[in-house]
């Protein structure tokens, strides 16, 4: 599995934007790069994944550096509700790993009004 | 969207009790359903994944007698604490994903606590 290396903690501001780094010198080819989030007492939550291309959803935008062994994750306008535990993990969704998730000690975020 | 539902979400029983989690995907049918534990301020940690129909995979050092899993069906996977012990008390999470190349998507926990 390909090793992601992220801050332990960062802060802002609400309505402010939030840029969340990764990085993952060591991921192959074929790995997408997928984020997930955990708030406190819950199950992980899906947020954004891509391979190559800068990639936008409703929630985040993900923009890959081009040699792809870095990415941000990019919230827009931050709200309290995004305060949680944000993972950057490298996904292959083949090969012997099943495509099972290998979760590191991510980035709290913390939200201030 | 998808949504996966747990349950239940909290049990407390005593020492040397089994406990069935159940995990379903509502929505969507999982060809792959995972199951994770998460120790107080600590990271997800894989248990073993499950595929409908054949055998769960169990990572290195899970007891596969201790953790039973059980996918019977496209929507829904099992996990069986066996005789538990307070060691086993721990926030217990499944996610389920409809193909390799989909995010998987989460339930929101069963927190269990041995006596």
């Amino acid at each position: 599995d390909a090793k992601t290396t992220q801050p332990n903690s960062m802060e802002s501001n609400e309505e402010e934007p939030v840029h969340l780094p990764c990085n993952h010198s060591t991921i192959s080819g074929t790995d997408y790069i997928h984020w997930y989030r955990q708030l406190p007492s819950q199950g992980p939550e899906y947020v954004i994944h891509g391979l190559t291309s800068n990639v936008n959803n409703r929630m985040a935008s993900l923009a890959i550096a081009e040699d792809r062994k870095s990415s941000t994750l990019i919230l827009h306008r931050a709200t309290l509700r995004d305060a949680a535990v944000y993972y950057c993990i490298p996904h292959n969704a083949g090969g012997t790993s099943y495509g099972k998730l290998t979760f590191g000690q991510g980035t709290i975020l913390t939200v201030h009004p | 969207g998808a949504v996966v539902s747990q349950h239940p979400s909290r049990v407390i029983c005593k020492s040397g009790t089994s406990v069935k989690i159940e995990c379903r995907s509502l929505d969507f049918q999982a060809t792959t359903m995972f199951w994770y534990r998460q120790f107080p301020k600590k990271s997800l940690m894989l248990m073993a994944t499950s595929n409908e129909g054949s055998k769960a995979t169990y990572e290195q050092g899970v007891e596969k007698d201790k953790f039973l899993i059980n996918h019977a069906s496209l929507t829904l996977s099992t996990l069986t604490v066996t005789s538990a012990h307070p060691e086993d008390s721990s926030f217990y999470i499944c996610s389920a994903r409809r193909a390799s190349n989909q995010p998987q998507h989460f339930g929101d926990g069963t927190r269990l606590s041995i006596l």
